[in-house]
């Protein structure tokens, strides 16, 4: 049972344009999303996450976008750049005895070319 | 956010041969750890939680006497991998517990295991 998926395997983006990388989920106990970033043979790397009380957090080049109803969130990386390339993962995770647990999308392979 | 060190970052070994892994939180205490694995071109998949002074909890699937894990201190997790065979050739990966409500983990570099 997939509870975080990322249905897009990869996406290829054009320097300065916008990437936008989606994820759904499934669990509506899932309180807080988080994107990684990733590269081989590396751990992930935090990027930015959102609670389930708002509706969007931007941090620099980077803004997260949750709908709750749809159980759905996207990535936006503006403008996007060479060394933006990597595997993205999405990750969801809930609070009470789940408090922690990271439940992680399949990841979406971003290459941006110059 | 937190600093993670992971040690060693690669391992090949003979079948049969235990294995063991470190994770050390450099810069602040960690009463909880996880463990997650990471197969080729797959999602990254938890496996345990790693807690300070009591046993770890593991996920469904996951054989405890296989993969043992120590939390003996509030800065440094180890998860061994008994008798390791080319079945558990894997990336292994570990992270330390948000400090304190919605707040992000973060990874050691992790620790690719080849087993012969």
């Amino acid at each position: 049972d997939q509870q975080v998926k990322q249905n897009s395997p990869s996406l290829s983006v054009q320097e300065g344009r916008i990437s936008i990388l989606n994820c759904d989920y499934t669990n509506s106990m899932f309180d807080y999303f988080l994107w990684y970033k990733k590269y081989p043979a590396e751990g992930p790397t935090f990027l930015i996450s959102i609670s389930s009380i708002k509706d969007k957090n931007e941090d620099g080049r980077f803004t997260v976008f949750l709908n709750k109803s749809a159980k759905h969130l996207s990535l936006h990386i503006v403008p996007s750049q060479p060394g933006d390339s990597a595997v993205y993962f999405c990750a969801a995770t809930a609070g009470g005895t789940s408090y922690g647990k990271l439940t992680f999308g399949q990841g979406t392979i971003l290459t941006v070319h110059p | 956010g937190a600093v993670v060190s992971q040690h060693p970052s690669r391992v090949i070994c003979k079948s049969g041969t235990s294995v063991k892994i470190e994770c050390r939180s450099l810069d602040f205490q960690a009463t909880t750890m996880f463990w997650y694995r990471q197969f080729p071109k797959q999602s990254l998949m938890l496996m345990a939680t790693s807690n300070e002074g009591s046993k770890a909890t593991y996920e469904q699937g996951v054989e405890k006497d296989k993969f043992l894990i120590n939390h003996a201190s509030l800065t440094l997790s180890t998860l061994t991998v008994t008798s390791a065979h080319p079945e558990d050739s894997s990336f292994y990966i570990c992270s330390v517990g948000p400090r304190a409500g919605y707040q992000p983990q973060h990874f050691g570099d992790g620790t690719r295991l080849s087993i012969l």
